[in-house]
């Protein structure tokens, strides 16, 4: 099955500074989804982009969609310690499930 | 208030006891779902609903069962829990299944 796959991991950096997080996918799809979880929490949407959209704001966040890459990436702009988070990158097959990758791990430190 | 519930939130039973996770959403959603989720695993879905009476099967169905009576409530089955399905389990639910997710709190589960 397809599978998200963020990159790096693990980031870590100083409040004030970007965080970019890159998404990869496998096979078409018509939506891909970025959402925060707070340590062992619910997951919480963040944005939707839709496979015939290149980019989309929300707030501090900017999501850009190549689907020529199969890419995505999440940035968010002067981080503050509350992003402090695991994010993750959902994308959906053509039958009915969602495809989450294992996420990237965010440390803003203060 | 718009929510997705789940109970119990903690739950620690022994191998081969049949369980049940319940699942319940106030925003009369035709898709739900449930996910478990491990350390360097990330979510992986067990199984999804499309509607009421529709379930299919996620990546990791094994020792799950699911049923779909009413649109409201989707549980999660575990009729002889084993070691490996301790996890952190969620369910999630929307209009539509390439939609936003709304996510519930989760259950911390834990076979001895």
């Amino acid at each position: 099955s397809q599978q998200g796959e963020e990159d790096p991991q693990a980031l870590s950096i100083q409040e004030g500074e970007n965080a970019t997080m890159n998404c990869s996918y496998k096979t078409s799809i018509n939506n891909l989804q970025w959402y925060r979880q707070n340590s062992g929490r619910g997951l919480v949407h963040l944005i939707l982009i839709r496979s015939n959209e290149r980019e989309k704001h929300s707030g501090r966040l900017r999501v850009t969609l190549d689907t020529s890459k199969k890419s995505s990436s999440l940035l968010i702009t002067a981080s503050r310690a509350a992003d402090t988070a695991s994010y993750f990158c959902a994308t959906d097959d053509q039958g009915g499930k969602l495809i989450f990758g294992q996420g990237t791990e965010l440390s803003v430190k203060p | 208030e718009a929510q997705v519930t789940q109970n119990p939130r903690y739950l620690i039973t022994v191998t081969g006891k049949k369980l049940t996770v319940t699942c319940s959403q106030n925003m009369n959603h035709e898709y739900m779902s449930w996910y478990r989720q491990d350390p360097g695993l990330g979510l992986r879905q067990i199984y999804y609903s499309m509607n009421v009476e529709v379930t299919d099967k996620g990546d990791v169905p094994e020792g799950y069962k699911v049923s779909r009576k009413e649109k409201r409530n989707f549980p999660l089955i575990l009729e002889s829990p084993s070691p490996n399905q301790t996890s952190l389990y969620f369910c999630a639910s929307s209009q539509g299944w390439r939609e936003t997710q709304y996510f519930g709190p989760g259950t911390r589960l834990l076979v001895l």
